[in-house]
């Protein structure tokens, strides 16, 4: 379809192992972001980017954690040394530039670190 | 901290109406109301969204207050699919880039 897609849809790593999280946007949307989200909560917001500039990763919890989108469409998300609290519903967002237009959402990569 | 409360749980028969209620009584004058919702092992789905006026589409309608301060989604039958996690959010208009705050929502459960 054309919606948002994440790869892979589940990942399990080892403590310590570096991980990579990958998000092909809407065709055209301008605007990506990284969500995390943690069993029983809400999404909350990781980092932003506008084509291939990183604008806001005020979200980043660590600098383990690191975002790209080198061409301005697909991004990856990676965590390096992966520890046991990482685990989570990693999701992925995209919009267009269009004024009020709202986000639309993959179906997540979910992370067990083990 | 999302600027939105909600029940946390919510029943309903199916084919009935369900009516989803939102306290948002900080909100600001430049910030549009934004429903999501997120079934089970997917990711969240857009619903609807508003700035004052009423709205309605093919999913839902969003009666909002004339003060603003509290909104109401509704689902006019509900269906045993509608089972999920229903998020109110307000978000500020023309602001690009700008991410969501998610609270903890209202879990729908929608019954035979």
């Amino acid at each position: 379809g054309a919606g948002v897609s994440q790869s892979p849809r589940y990942k399990v790593a080892k403590r310590g192992q570096d991980v990579a999280l990958r998000c092909d946007p809407i065709s055209g949307h301008v605007s990506l972001f990284w969500y995390q989200q943690a069993l029983g909560q809400g999404p909350e917001f990781l980092t932003y980017f506008q084509n291939e500039a990183q604008l806001d990763k005020s979200g980043l919890p660590s600098d383990r954690f690191f975002a790209e989108r080198p061409e301005g469409s697909v991004s990856t998300l990676k965590i390096q040394r992966t520890q046991q609290e990482d685990s989570a519903v990693y999701l992925c967002a995209s919009s267009s530039e269009v004024t009020n237009q709202p986000q639309h959402f993959g179906d997540g990569t979910r992370l067990s670190i083990l | 901290d999302a600027k939105t409360t909600q029940p946390t749980s919510m029943d309903c028969a199916e084919g009935r109406a369900a009516n989803l209620p939102c306290n948002h009584s900080t909100i600001s004058g430049n910030e549009y109301v934004y429903w999501y919702r997120q079934i089970h092992s997917q990711g969240p789905q857009y619903i609807i969204h508003g700035l004052k006026n009423n709205e309605t589409n093919e999913m839902a309608s969003l009666i909002i207050t004339e003060d603003r301060k509290s909104s109401t989604l509704i689902l006019p039958h509900a269906t045993l699919r509608d089972t999920a996690v229903y998020y109110c959010i307000v978000s500020p208009v023309n602001q690009a880039g700008t991410a969501l705050i998610f609270g903890k929502g209202t879990t729908l459960s929608v019954s035979s």
